[in-house]
């Protein structure tokens, strides 16, 4: 089976702006995690959808989004981006209980 | 709230020998997941092992395995014969029974030395 996949992998945006995030689970997932990495804050979750649904959100304001299709494809979008927001995104997928990263997305804000 | 501590930043092995990597963890839960999960230099989280709470045998997954303690709520991994291509950080995470949200500890980051 094909991994997850995430696009694009890299990306550089500035202030004020917005960005979207693409996340495709592995073939059979229903579930897709996000987390963004950053040096100083480490691994921290952001949201969870299963079947076009929101299940749990993380400690994030809401200019972080996202949302799930019906082949469980999932988007991620930051609106308004800040600085603070140039971090490695790393979404996951799962089937049960163990979950499968992807690549992630480098962001980078000037 | 969860945490999950690693207390360890860095650590270096030989080749061929035995490390251990420690992780404590603090929840109120009964039921719960807990994980090992490698990002080698090349970014790609892996799992690497999983230990369900309500199982009292220690996980184990060819050259690792886990010295899982409930009561003092420690997981520890030991990587056996370790290998050049282990190096990379290790990250501890707890999940509880009722959701999928998965929490991290900072991280050990390993260097196998030749």
């Amino acid at each position: 089976k094909a991994g997850v996949t995430q696009t694009p992998r890299y990306l550089i945006k500035t202030r004020g702006q917005q960005v979207t995030l693409s996340c495709s689970p592995i073939s059979g997932h229903r579930s897709v995690s996000w987390y963004q990495q950053t040096p100083g804050q480490g691994l921290q979750f952001l949201f969870e959808y299963f079947s076009e649904t929101q299940r749990n959100k993380g400690n994030f304001p809401g200019r972080f989004s996202g949302r799930q299709f019906s082949n469980s494809r999932s988007e991620m979008n930051v609106s308004t981006l800040e600085l603070g927001d140039s971090a490695l995104y790393l979404c996951a997928s799962s089937l049960g209980r163990d979950q499968y990263f992807g690549p992630g997305t480098r962001l980078l804000v000037l | 709230a969860q945490t999950v501590t690693q207390s360890q930043p860095e650590m270096s092995v030989q080749e061929a020998e035995t490390v251990t990597l420690s992780c404590t963890y603090d929840t109120s839960e009964s039921n719960y997941y807990l994980f090992w999960y490698k990002q080698p230099p090349s970014r790609q989280m892996i799992l690497v092992i999983r230990q369900e709470a309500y199982k009292q045998q220690n996980a184990t997954e060819n050259r690792f395995s886990v010295n899982f303690q409930k009561a003092a709520k420690s997981f520890s991994l030991k990587i056996s014969d370790s290998q050049l291509g282990d190096t990379a950080m290790y990250f501890c995470a707890f999940m509880n029974s009722f959701n999928n949200d998965m929490r991290f500890g900072a991280g050990t980051r390993l260097t196998v030395k030749p």
